[in-house]
């Protein structure tokens, strides 16, 4: 079974700082591994999609690593904003499978 | 309209009654799925159905049925629920097992009273 970890579970920055968010999981046969946003009581947005045979996926100020021999991605969001603020999911795809494992997610708070 | 909508945004019902939740794909998709987020707990898949077949059930209580008419419209109908069935209930779409990735709607927030 995917268990899929998300450290921290909260984090508060002040603006302009730039953000590190951690995943990671127990199954290294992965297919793909989506990071998403989720604002209070909304649903996903999705934010980046890593491919298993990619290393990195880059969008805008968002930029999302893949080490899957390790079992672990990163998110590095640049000189945060107040707007950034939500919680980030990260999920997880094994091949041959529809299942989409999430993790608990980290909330992120922006302070202006 | 485009992407998943979900309909309704809210829902507050008795645990005797009957209700749907509707789901509509508008992105040509041919997999759709049901998902479950409860206070503080990851995401629960409920189900998946791939073209209108269901290929997964997640040991979901049958007080929960789904119903996929076709591919661009899933329901969930809710009967006899118990509070801690309270929930938001997000609907997704994938095209296949989700190469290019899964698109969610913006839940239904269920309230059982």
């Amino acid at each position: 079974k995917q268990e899929v970890t998300q450290i921290p579970a909260a984090l508060s920055v002040p603006e302009g700082e730039n953000l590190v968010l951690n995943c990671s999981f127990t199954d290294s046969a992965i297919y793909n591994l989506q990071w998403f946003r989720q604002d209070p009581g909304k649903g996903l947005t999705s934010l980046l999609l890593i491919q298993s045979s990619q290393r990195e996926q880059t969008s805008g100020r968002l930029n999302a690593s893949l080490d899957k021999s390790s079992g672990r991605s990163t998110l590095y969001i640049a000189a945060s904003q107040p707007g950034d603020s939500a919680t980030y999911l990260c999920a997880v795809r094994l091949s041959n499978d529809y299942k989409l494992s999430f993790g608990a997610g980290t909330t992120v708070t922006v302070r202006a | 309209e485009t992407g998943v909508t979900q309909t309704p945004r809210h829902l507050v019902m008795g645990m005797t009654n009957k209700k749907s939740l509707k789901c509509e794909q508008h992105l040509g998709h041919n997999a759709m799925y049901w998902y479950k987020q409860s206070a503080k707990k990851p995401l629960e898949l409920m189900f998946v159905y791939s073209l209108e077949e269901r290929v997964e059930n997640n040991s979901v209580p049958s007080r929960f049925s789904p119903e996929c008419p076709n591919s661009s419209h899933l329901f969930l109908h809710l009967h006899t629920l118990q509070p801690e069935d309270s929930a938001l209930y997000l609907c997704a779409s994938s095209q296949g097992q989700g190469a290019d990735g899964y698109t969610f709607g913006s839940g239904t927030r269920l309230t059982v009273v």
